[in-house]
């Protein structure tokens, strides 16, 4: 099936740092969805994207869909210990129209 | 927090056995749909319902079937458990077809 390759796979920060992560595809996406995971639960939606350019913010999250419509990335300004957790990207392609979802990026917060 | 609650949490059961996972919403959305979710693979699309009676197969279907004879629940049936589908399963719904979907708390089965 179709790939979302999601970079980094793991990340370790200290606290107050800022956070880059993205999701690249070599097909075209209608919609990008951003979605956090902590341990035993299920994922919870960030933020939805739906032009290509579109930049949106949660917070402290702000996410972009790529103007080549084949990546996404999300950023976490100031990081808290809250913000530990898996970060998912997930896509659907145009023409399919079922989510595509990446392996996750895995956030740690370094004392 | 969209309504959504999945039971059992956790499950284990022995090889052959059948089982049945529930999903139950209070949101009214239409959609309903059931991922696995495995170390490396991501979510995967199991099963998901457009509607009461209304379902499809999604990517990794093979020994899995649904049932949706009421908008707020969505089931998931394993016939005949096996070890490979040892797994977290995650119930998700949405207003529309994929549109940014919510999702349950998840159940872990084990088959041993």
């Amino acid at each position: 099936g179709q790939q979302l390759n999601q970079s980094p796979q793991s990340m370790f920060i200290q606290e107050g740092e800022d956070v880059s992560m993205n999701c690249t595809s070599s097909s075209i996406f209608n919609t990008w969805l951003w979605y956090k995971q902590d341990p035993g639960e299920g994922p919870v939606l960030l933020i939805a994207l739906y032009k290509a350019g579109e930049l949106t913010s949660n917070g402290r999250l702000t996410a972009q869909f790529g103007i080549t419509r084949k990546d996404s990335f999300l950023n976490i300004s100031a990081s808290i210990p809250s913000d530990v957790g898996i970060y998912f990207c997930a896509g659907q392609l145009r023409g399919n129209e079922k989510l595509t979802f990446g392996t996750g990026t895995r956030l740690t917060i370094i004392p | 927090d969209a309504g959504i609650t999945q039971s059992p949490r956790h499950k284990v059961t022995e090889t052959g056995t059948p089982v049945t996972l529930r999903c139950h919403q209070t949101e009214n959305h239409r959609y309903m749909y059931w991922y696995r979710q495995d170390p490396g693979h991501g979510l995967r699309l199991i099963h998901y319902s457009y509607g009461v009676k209304d379902t499809d197969k999604g990517e990794v279907s093979d020994g899995y079937s649904v049932s949706r004879s009421k908008t707020e629940d969505f089931l998931l049936t394993l016939e005949s458990a096996t070890s490979s589908q040892t797994s977290v399963y995650f119930c998700a719904i949405s207003e529309s077809f994929v549109y940014e979907q919510y999702f349950g708390p998840g159940t872990r089965l084990t088959v041993t």
